[in-house]
């Protein structure tokens, strides 16, 4: 069946360190999306990506950043963690034109210490 | 002002009794509208989309729209213990990204 993955599931590192979260769907959709999710604040999107080689900012994407070089992936990069990106990260992919119900991935728990 | 607006909750709900969840949303031009279901620790799950005015069942679940009021509602009939979980409301942006209310949480009492 096709699916969405995210690894890690869990995940701790330093302050200060590079993180690259991965999430990889088998659906062929052309739209991918991360969000990250605090409580208090829900599901805040931090980047998105329309298909290949097409990457855009969301309301929270300072300290992040995303490629997109084919259409299964769309690893999300922490460029320097820092403690205020502790949070749930949650990726989801949709067809594209027509549909646009979002399928989400299992979340990866990052903290950051 | 928050795009999208849900009552935090928790909804208390005995079995077997209908429960209804209410959203409202701020961008008029908004054209397409979602409920997730989200279980403690696990990812939303897709209930039901809904893109025109007036009421859309299946099973359950009735989702209901009123543009005109920019309001939003699941009711679930005949509720379940087993479906206490936050419910999101989520609408589209212009393009294809959905901005998600913070979620209601449902208890639905033995």
């Amino acid at each position: 069946d096709a699916e969405i993955t995210q690894s890690p599931r869990h995940k701790i590192t330093e302050t200060g360190r590079q993180v690259t979260l991965a999430c990889h769907q088998t659906w062929n959709h052309n739209n991918m999306f991360w969000y990250r999710q605090d409580l208090g604040h829900g599901l805040r999107l931090i980047h998105y990506s329309y298909g290949v080689h097409d990457t855009n900012k969301g309301e929270v994407s300072d300290g992040y950043s995303v490629s997109r070089s084919n259409t299964e992936d769309l690893p999300l990069t922490l460029e320097s963690a820092a403690s205020s990106q502790t949070s749930v990260y949650f990726c989801a992919s949709s067809p594209g034109t027509g549909a646009t119900e979002a399928f989400f991935g299992q979340g990866t728990r990052l903290t950051v210490v | 002002q928050k795009e999208v607006e849900q009552n935090s909750g928790p909804l208390s709900v005995p079995e077997g009794a209908i429960a209804s969840l209410n959203c409202t949303y701020s961008d008029r031009g908004s054209q397409s509208f979602f409920w997730y279901r989200q279980y403690s620790g696990k990812s939303p799950e897709l209930i039901m989309s809904i893109y025109s005015n007036g009421d859309k069942e299946d099973g359950r679940f009735t989702a209901q729209l009123n543009k005109a009021s920019q309001y939003v509602s699941l009711l679930i009939r005949d509720s379940q213990p087993s479906e206490s979980a936050t419910y999101l409301c989520a609408v589209k942006r212009s393009g294809y990204a959905l901005n998600f209310g913070k979620g209601t949480s449902l208890l639905v009492t033995p």
